[in-house]
């Protein structure tokens, strides 16, 4: 069965401080691939999407997010984050023989020191 | 803002009751999405709705219904409620398929006691 992995609960980081959250993907054909961020008591909203073509893909808030087939992943990428960063992150895949619901993985909490 | 609202932000209800969320999609989407966020189970999609079709269902409970109205508004209809379907219910809305940017509402919290 098609499954998303985010390894890590939780991640500390100092505001400043470069960041990588990790998703991994487990799916036969290349899928297509979301990050989502949740703030304290909002809704969720897209920062990025692969769906094809260039591997490295840039989104809002200076997101960005490579995708590598022979790992089966999909990190997040931020090269200096800032306090008002601090959310959940989920990813997201949108497999084609599920007609393309969206499989969430558990979230990551990112946590910024000041 | 998203531009998708849901009413009401928060319900406490009793087991057994029935309950009726609301959302109101953006203007020109015409697909509705309904997702449960609760602690043990993360997010998962329910169900679709697109210009007053079902078109998708996830893990929705028989106990559950949904649907889209000739407005483009929809409902979510919980009945028989339980302990465990205490949760954050959200829609999202987008333009047309489930490949489109999905927009989120705020999302209505659930309380069953």
């Amino acid at each position: 069965a098609q499954s998303v992995t985010q390894p890590d609960i939780h991640i500390t980081v100092s505001e400043g401080a470069s960041l990588e959250l990790r998703c991994n993907y487990s799916y036969g054909a290349t899928p297509y691939l979301f990050w989502y961020v949740q703030s304290p008591g909002q809704g969720l909203q897209l920062l990025l999407k692969y769906f094809s073509g260039d591997t490295l893909v840039q989104g809002i808030k200076g997101f960005e997010a490579e995708f590598k087939r022979s790992q089966s992943s999909f990190n997040l990428r931020k090269p200096s984050v800032h306090w008002s960063d601090a959310a959940e992150y989920f990813c997201a895949v949108a497999p084609m023989d599920s007609n393309y619901q969206l499989i969430w993985g558990a979230g990551t909490k990112l946590i910024i020191k000041p | 803002d998203s531009g998708v609202t849901q009413t009401p932000k928060h319900l406490i209800t009793a087991t057994g009751q029935r309950v009726t969320l609301r959302c109101s999609p953006r203007s020109g989407d015409l697909s509705v999405y309904w997702y449960q966020q609760s602690l043990d189970q993360g997010l998962q999609f329910l169900i679709q709705y697109y210009n007053g079709e079902e078109r998708a269902k996830g893990n929705i409970l028989e106990r559950f219904s949904a649907q889209q109205f000739p407005d483009l508004h929809s409902e979510l209809n919980l009945s028989s409620l339980e302990l465990g379907d205490s949760a954050l219910y959200f829609c999202a809305s987008s333009h047309s398929g489930a490949l489109d940017t999905q927009y989120f509402g705020p999302g209505t919290r659930l309380t069953v006691l």
